[in-house]
């Protein structure tokens, strides 16, 4: 197993920055997902991180360190609309693994 | 528009039926699959096929079977063997290359109840 964790929920302010971990124990990946899903809805796809480093995209940025084991993803600006399920998962061997996902609310 | 359909978007069916999840996608994509996601959990991989007349089992594959005639088709089929098959069912499909992927494109999902 890949054993991908993220924490259960997260708790933030209109405007703020919140920054969602997810830890993964495996021994070789192509690259790390990040999804947002509201609830109900199919997930939707954010960032992609093949390589170490950072990746932005307007608000929304994504961090991988191979070598940590260790992806986050960094939600700036945060509006209402931001209020999801934070979906981390690995590619691997043609399919993806999904973590548990992180549910963010927004309070105004 | 290109997408990925799935239907129906609710369905209810009675404990020891079986009951066929539909999925169509018109992106050209190789790869589809299936999964299922249960209140508070992540998505789990039940099958996935990435040609024509072959797919593979996933993780939580018992109770489950699935065909892949066309390349634009994948239907699921939740057999009376399925202990607990009430859930929110997610088909997805992707293009592949050289070991990495562009990306899943998922359809609207189904919720299926089981009474």
């Amino acid at each position: 197993g890949q054993n991908i964790d993220q924490p259960t929920e997260m708790t933030a302010t209109e405007g703020a920055i919140v920054q969602i971990n997810c830890t993964y124990q495996t021994s070789g990946f192509n690259g790390l997902f990040w999804y947002q899903q509201h609830a109900g809805e199919a997930p939707t796809f954010l960032s992609y991180n093949v390589l170490d480093g950072l990746e932005e995209k307007g608000r929304f940025s994504s961090f991988l360190s191979r070598s940590k084991g260790y992806s986050y993803l960094l939600l700036k600006e945060l509006q209402m609309k931001d209020s999801a399920s934070y979906l981390c998962a690995l590619f691997n061997d043609y399919k993806l693994s999904f973590g548990a996902g992180t549910t963010v609310t927004v309070r105004a | 528009d290109g997408g990925i359909t799935q239907s129906p978007k609710y369905l209810f069916r009675k404990e020891g039926q079986n009951v066929t999840l539909s999925c169509e996608q018109n992106l050209n994509h190789d790869a589809m699959y299936w999964y299922r996601q249960d209140p508070g959990q992540g998505l789990r991989l039940i099958y996935y096929s990435q040609i024509v007349n072959d797919f593979q089992k996933g993780d939580i594959a018992e109770g489950y079977s699935v065909s892949r005639e066309k390349k634009e088709s994948f239907p699921l089929t939740v057999t009376s063997a399925q202990k607990n098959p009430t859930a929110f069912y997610l088909c997805a499909s992707s293009t592949l290359g050289q070991g990495v992927t562009y990306g899943y494109t998922f359809g609207s999902g189904t919720r299926l109840t089981v009474v």
